[in-house]
C-alpha cells in the first residue's frame, strides 16, 4: 500500500530517445509534483499539477512534458533524451498546496542517459 | 532572490551524540519551512513543518527551531543514532498563492559513525 509509487525504478536509455517515467499517488491528494535531484543531490522543483492544472513550470526545457490523466496520476515524458537528463526524478503529492502543507515523496527514478 | 543555503555540507558524528545542523535563508515573502531526511536511494520524508509564528517544533529526537527575525533555522538531533545517517534538506515556501516557490536547500549529509 505504497503511498506515492514511482515506475521504472531504473531507466537506462541512449540519447536522442524518447521516455516516459509514471507515478501514481493512493492519498487521495490533489495536487502532485515532479522534482529533479542532480548529482551534487539538490533536489528542484519542475512540475505541479493541481486538479489536473499545471501551476509552476520551473524554466525546464520543453522536452520534458507533465501528463495527468487524473489526480492521482502524474506522469513525466520526456523527448530527445540529452547526457544532462541523467538525475534521479521524484514524484511526490500534498493535499492543497496551502502554507504549511507536507509533500510525500516517491522513491525516485534513476534515469542514466548513454 | 530567494535562496536556502545550509549548513555544515557533511557532518561525522559518534552515535550517541548530539548534533545541530544549519539553514539560513533569504525568501521573501515567507511561507513555511521544512526539514526532510533522505535516506541515501529514497525519497525524502518530511521531519517538521514550523509557519512563521512557530519558533520550535519537536519530533521524537528531533527539534526544529526557526527564527524570522534573522531567517534562520536548525535542526538539532538528541541522542543520535545509526539510523540518522542521511541528507537533511531545509525546505522553504514563498508565498501564500497557488503559484507560491519552492525552494530547497542543498542538504546536509550527516554520518553517524559507531
Amino acid at each position: 500500500d505504497t503511498a506515492v509509487s514511482q515506475t521504472p525504478k531504473y531507466l537506462v536509455t541512449q540519447m536522442g530517445n524518447d521516455k516516459s517515467i509514471k507515478c501514481e499517488q493512493n492519498l487521495g491528494h490533489d495536487t502532485m509534483y515532479w522534482y529533479k535531484q542532480d548529482s551534487k543531490k539538490f533536489l528542484k522543483i519542475m512540475f505541479s499539477y493541481n486538479n489536473k492544472e499545471l501551476i509552476i513550470n520551473e524554466t525546464v526545457p520543453n522536452r520534458f512534458s507533465p501528463k495527468s490523466p487524473d489526480k492521482a496520476h502524474l506522469n513525466l515524458h520526456i523527448n530527445s533524451l540529452e547526457l544532462g537528463d541523467s538525475a534521479v526524478y521524484f514524484c511526490a503529492s500534498s493535499q492543497v498546496r496551502t502554507r504549511g502543507e507536507t509533500q510525500y515523496f516517491g522513491p525516485g527514478t534513476r534515469l542514466l542517459v548513454l | 532572490k530567494n535562496q536556502v543555503e545550509q549548513s555544515p555540507q557533511s557532518l561525522i558524528i559518534l552515535e550517541g551524540k548530539n548534533c545541530t545542523l544549519q539553514c539560513n535563508y533569504t525568501v521573501s515573502p515567507f511561507s513555511n519551512l521544512r526539514w526532510y531526511k533522505q535516506d541515501t536511494g529514497r525519497g525524502p520524508v518530511s521531519l517538521t513543518i514550523m509557519t512563521f509564528s512557530e519558533n520550535t517544533k519537536s519530533n521524537g529526537r528531533y527539534t526544529a527551531t526557526l527564527d524570522a527575525d534573522t531567517k534562520q533555522s536548525s535542526l538539532h538531533i538528541t541522542a543520535s543514532q545509526l539510523s540518522d545517517s542521511a541528507s537533511y534538506i531545509c525546505v522553504v515556501s514563498a508565498g501564500y498563492s497557488s503559484a507560491s516557490k519552492i525552494i530547497f536547500g542543498s542538504g546536509t549529509r550527516l554520518s553517524i559513525r559507531p
